[in-house]
């Protein structure tokens, strides 16, 4: 099966921009989760769709938002940037039609606020 | 406020010598544990899992210890191997609210040849 993937891998923008990042799951995976990652902090979770429903959602502010569509694809959108938003954001499904849990991660896009 | 700490933010040991990377959690609801590992440049990968039902999980050379009441976990990598540097992240969920998994910050592990 192809991993998760993520586009684009690199991207920079300026303060006060908006940005749209791109998951797609491995096949058959409806969960999809967002994390932020920034030197110190680990992985923080953004939030997770399922089926096209935000099912959880982090303690970050509504300038996050995402999407799923209904081929388990998913959108983060940040808007109005902020240099603090500089970050690897990865994207990470699951299969939800077992008692497992493990998530697959992809590569992440890195994102550059200057 | 962090759930899932790892209060070691790195780790050298020699080849072929004993790792053991830990893990400390406050929310004593968390029942489910992972461990990923991370490569430069690369996702996390998924490593092994334990459920609070046990107490320890086993996969070739590595070993997660759960201590529920002392909220510990830890991941013992037997024997270390070069390729086993990386970034070394613990997770924790509380099953029965959600799936959201809250993740440590990181333990970066060398391995010395």
């Amino acid at each position: 099966k192809a991993g998760v993937t993520q586009t684009p891998r690199y991207l920079i923008k300026t303060r006060g921009q908006q940005v749209t990042l791109s998951c797609s799951p491995i096949s058959g995976h409806r969960s999809v989760s967002w994390y932020q990652q920034t030197p110190g902090q680990g992985l923080q979770f953004l939030f997770e769709y399922f089926s096209e429903t935000q099912r959880n959602k982090g303690n970050f502010p509504g300038r996050f938002s995402g999407r799923q569509f209904s081929n388990s694809r998913s959108e983060m959108n940040v808007s109005t940037l902020e240099l603090g938003d500089s970050a690897l954001y990865l994207c990470a499904s699951r299969t939800t039609v077992s008692l497992r849990y493990e998530q697959y991660f992809g590569p992440g896009t890195r994102l550059t606020v200057t | 406020d962090q759930q899932v700490k790892q209060n070691s933010p790195s780790l050298s040991v020699q080849e072929g010598r004993i790792s053991i990377l830990n893990c400390d959690y406050t929310n004593s609801m968390f029942d489910y544990f992972l461990w990923y590992k991370k490569y430069p440049a690369e996702g996390p990968t998924f490593l092994i899992s334990i459920s609070s039902i046990k107490d320890k999980n086993e996969d070739g050379r590595f070993t997660v210890f759960l201590n529920k009441s002392a909220k510990h976990l830890s991941l013992h990598i037997v024997p270390s191997q070069p390729g086993d540097s990386a970034v070394y992240f613990c997770a924790a969920s509380d099953l029965n609210t959600g799936n959201q998994f809250y993740f440590g910050t990181g333990t970066s592990l060398t391995v010395i040849p």
